[in-house]
């Protein structure tokens, strides 16, 4: 069974700083996805990394995928308020009962003027 | 169209109330899902619907029964439902399994 952790779970940050959120997998899956939550909203989907290596950015975000090591990261640069959300990594669990993501507890993140 | 549409946006039952969530894409999308979320957690897997077959969470009580009368269309009965349940209701769909998924705003469901 796949499980998916992230770290950290809770982030404050400045605008204009740069960071890092970490994404963790068990087992291996072949693809990784990062989805955006504002609150009382669903969720946003970000990037969709389909290979080791795979690295995609959008404006200020960037993220990348190391299936050797199991691990994906999400690069915020010089952030801005508009980031705040809440930022989940999710893998796709196939081959035992129902198919579909599970998600990391998800990176609350809070970015301050 | 590329959204994801849920009916109701928020429901609010009885623990003795039968009802019934609808979610609705005409992206023509294989794959479909029900997720549930409970406040500051995140969503948990319950359904999924590929080619209109169904793959079940094991852990998802009977009291949830879905549905999938047609490509288009998802439906998630609820019966006999506990406080517990109380949450957000997710549907997601995507081209293929393992697709990217996309998700609706859900149906916000109060127990009582």
């Amino acid at each position: 069974e796949l499980k998916v952790e992230q770290n950290p779970l809770f982030l404050s940050m400045q605008e204009g700083k740069n960071y890092t959120i970490y994404c963790n997998y068990s087992t291996t899956s072949d693809r990784l996805y990062w989805y955006r939550q504002d609150p009382g909203k669903s969720l946003e989907s970000l990037f969709v990394l389909l290979s080791n290596g795979a690295v995609k950015q959008e404006g200020r975000l960037m993220a990348s995928l190391d299936t050797k090591a199991r691990l994906s990261t999400l690069h915020i640069t010089a952030a801005v308020h508009d980031l705040s959300a809440t930022y989940f990594c999710a893998g796709y669990n196939s081959g035992g009962g129902a198919d579909g993501l599970t998600f990391g507890k998800g990176t609350h993140l809070i970015i301050q003027p | 169209d590329t959204e994801v549409t849920h009916t109701p946006k928020h429901l609010v039952m009885g623990m003795t109330n039968k009802k019934s969530l609808k979610c609705e894409q005409h992206m023509g999308h294989r794959a479909m899902y029900w997720y549930k979320q409970k406040a500051k957690k995140p969503p948990e897997l319950m359904f999924v619907y590929s080619y209109e077959k169904l793959s079940i969470n094991e852990s998802v009580p009977s009291r949830f029964s879905p549905e999938c009368p047609n490509s288009s269309l998802l439906n998630l009965h609820l019966h006999a439902l506990q406080p517990e349940d109380s949450a957000l209701y997710l549907c997601a769909s995507s081209h293929l399994l393992a697709d990217e998924q996309f998700f609706g705003p859900g149906t916000r469901l109060t127990v009582l």
